[in-house]
């Protein structure tokens, strides 16, 4: 069964600071990856997602993310972080043709002012 | 305004009672989910449904059921089986069904809390 790796729980930066999310999967053939927030209060949201194609994708608010098939990662990328940022990210990962969505367990992000 | 409504935000129930959790997306979306969101545990999918009349177990669907009568509905019933219902419960649809799911569209969320 496909799995998803968000090895960093809990990461606190200080604005202006540079951020990097960890997302790992764990299936070698076709994938589909998302990166979604839920900022306090709001619905959970599509940040980004990769289906095929330049690996490096930008997504909302300056967001980033680079498929590395060799290293099944989809690491989120962010080169200055604000306050606003403050918020919960999933990783997700889809096999593909297939219907189900895999969530990674989540990164809490808290950008102190 | 088109989204994803769930009802209710709160919910309470007293162990051994069934309870049903409602969600209704007016996107015209084929494909339909329900997750479980637990502390640390991220997101776990309890049952999907590609189209209507027809619906998968997901990862932890004991203790669980679904039912799809119509496009816009997907309603959740937490049974008196499942051993742990506390939790944050979100819905959400996807444009989608027949191939790989696309960007998935997340209602609000229901907290239910068993006493």
């Amino acid at each position: 069964a496909q799995s998803v790796s968000q090895h960093n729980h809990h990461v606190i930066l200080s604005e202006a600071a540079s951020l990097e999310l960890g997302c790992n999967y764990s299936y070698g053939g076709t994938v589909n990856l998302f990166w979604y927030v839920q900022y306090p209060g709001q619905h959970l949201q599509l940040l980004l997602k990769y289906f095929s194609g330049d690996p490096l994708v930008k997504g909302i608010k300056g967001f980033e993310a680079e498929f590395i098939k060799s290293k099944f990662s989809f690491n989120l990328r962010k080169p200055s972080v604000q306050w606003s940022d403050t918020a919960e990210y999933f990783c997700a990962v889809v096999i593909g043709g297939y219907q189900k969505v895999t969530f990674g367990t989540g990164t809490k992000l808290q950008v102190i002012p | 305004d088109g989204g994803i409504t769930q009802s209710p935000k709160y919910l309470f129930r007293k162990e051994g009672q069934n309870v049903t959790l409602s969600c209704e997306q007016n996107l015209n979306h084929d494909a339909m989910y329900w997750y479980r969101q637990d502390p640390g545990q991220g997101l776990r999918l309890i049952y999907y449904s590609q189209i209507v009349n027809d619906f998968q177990k997901g990862d932890i669907a004991e203790g669980y059921s679904v039912s799809r009568e119509k496009k816009e509905s997907f309603p959740l019933t937490v049974t008196s089986a499942q051993k742990n219902p506390t939790a944050f419960y979100l819905c959400a649809s996807s444009p989608q069904g027949g191939a790989s799911p696309d960007t998935q569209y997340f209602g609000p969320g229901t907290r239910l809390t068993v006493l």
